[in-house]
């Protein structure tokens, strides 16, 4: 059974530019959490999604990022525009209904130049 | 104050110790406690949960938990080198579905 998958797993890019990050959550899990990891602050939840649905989105850093989750199957991290600070690695999570686990995806190390 | 503490580290222990890992947490209503492991340059993985007071244990691996102190502990029995990672204390905080993760701890076993 395939995990949660991201994509890309690494990025390059320079400031200002916009930045989109992927995840497909395991299939049949109805949660799914995207955490950026830093050095300086370890991992920090950003939003959550239960059914498809934005549940708690305080951990977004500001306006530049936005997340979504068309269908049950697919979810993306934006950032728009980019800012060096924004380099990290994002990791896209997911769990079953009733489940206490988080299956951690593999990340996307971002480079923002 | 910090939600979920850890010792940064790095702990180092030698191959066949004892490796006691240590988690304060400041939410008194918390029910759910998790340890995940990240080897350099991987994602988390869960290894250990607990619930109730007391230990638990899995192999080599025991979590304990104490409520009332607001903490959680993770011993490592017969701790080998390959052990060497990256131990990450999260917690459920009361009235949230989300877990809230400590800056985490480096452990090192050496030969």
């Amino acid at each position: 059974d395939a995990g949660v998958i991201q994509s890309p797993r690494h990025e390059v890019t320079e400031m200002g530019q916009e930045v989109t990050l992927r995840c497909k959550p395991i299939s049949g899990h109805n949660s799914l959490f995207w955490y950026r990891q830093t050095m300086m602050r370890g991992l920090e939840l950003l939003i959550y999604f239960n059914n498809n649905v934005p549940i708690d989105d305080s951990g977004m850093p500001e306006d530049r990022f936005s997340a979504k989750m068309p269908n049950a199957s697919f979810s993306t991290l934006k950032i728009q525009p980019s800012e060096p600070r924004d380099s990290a690695v994002y990791f896209c999570a997911s769990r079953g209904q009733g489940g206490e686990t988080q299956y951690f995806g593999p990340g996307t190390r971002l480079l923002v130049l | 104050q910090k939600e979920v503490e850890q010792n940064s580290g790095p702990l180092s222990v030698p191959e066949g110790a004892i490796a006691s890992l240590n988690c304060t947490y400041s939410d008194r209503g918390s029910q759910s406690f998790f340890w995940y492991r990240q080897y350099s340059g991987k994602s988390p993985e869960l290894i250990m949960s607990i619930y109730s007071n007391g230990d638990k244990e899995d192999g080599r691996f025991t979590a304990q938990l104490n409520k009332a102190s607001q903490y959680v502990s993770l011993l490592i029995r017969d701790s080998q080198p390959s052990d060497s990672a990256t131990y990450l204390c999260a917690v459920n905080p009361s009235g949230y579905n989300k877990l809230i993760f400590g800056a985490g701890t480096r452990l090192a076993v050496h030969p």
